[in-house]
């Protein structure tokens, strides 16, 4: 069953603005990952942060993770038209390291040129 | 990373037909995983591919409908048997290769059409 819940399902701005999509889950996690989506095609991994961690940067990308509340963020500052996708968290089952993965329902992006 | 690629990319086919999906890997993997995306929706996962014995089913996905193969550590098959429209989706494969097991790769998924 999916366990993560994304919002907004569908973000429009304009390039150069920031993006943030948010993400909550229901159970204790080992880390959450963000993977990015083209069209339908094959998922990119993005960036992951442990469940010890509160924030994590990586180029234009900021992640927060607030265990306490079950949630995360991810921030695409400066966008870029191309973008333009659909962003999935997706949380590890814990316990143990089957390295099963439980997907968000996803945030579909558009930045307009 | 990892190098996945899947065959076919994409089919048309028809209703009680069965349909063979391949996944290959350029290197060799311990975990490789079986997802399905419905159209509009999100990635589930079908089930854990094992090397050397029988799959590992979610709930909700049987062998009977979903049979899976692993010969070896590159190389895994999933079959979509007795195809209905409801199948119609993009079928991924992924793979674990962080000995930690948490980065996934996912190949560019197989889009089918049952009609």
């Amino acid at each position: 069953s999916q366990q993560g819940e994304e919002d907004p399902q569908a973000l429009s701005i304009q390039e150069g603005e920031n993006a943030t999509m948010n993400c909550s889950y229901k159970t204790s996690i080992n880390n959450l990952q963000w993977y990015r989506q083209n069209s339908g095609r094959g998922l990119v991994h993005l960036i992951l942060i442990r469940s010890n961690e509160r924030e994590k940067h990586s180029g234009r990308l900021r992640v927060t993770l607030d265990t306490s509340k079950k949630s995360s963020s991810l921030l695409i500052t400066a966008s870029r038209a191309a973008d333009t996708a659909s962003y999935f968290c997706a949380t590890d089952e814990y316990p143990g390291n089957t390295g099963k993965l439980i997907f968000g329902q996803g945030t579909t992006l558009q930045v307009k040129p | 990373s990892a190098v996945i690629s899947q065959k076919p990319s994409r089919d048309i086919c028809q209703r009680g037909t069965s349909l063979t999906i391949q996944c290959q890997v350029d290197s060799q993997v311990t975990m490789m995983f079986w997802y399905r995306q419905q159209p509009g929706q999100s990635l589930t996962l079908i089930a854990t591919a094992n090397q050397g014995s029988e799959a590992t089913y979610e709930s909700g996905f049987v062998i009977d409908k979903f049979p899976i193969s692993r010969p070896n550590l590159t190389f895994s098959t999933l079959t979509v048997s007795n195809m209905s429209p409801e199948d119609s989706s993009i079928y991924l494969c992924s793979v674990d290769r962080d000995l930690n097991r948490e980065t996934q790769y996912f190949g560019p998924g197989t889009r089918l059409l049952v009609l």
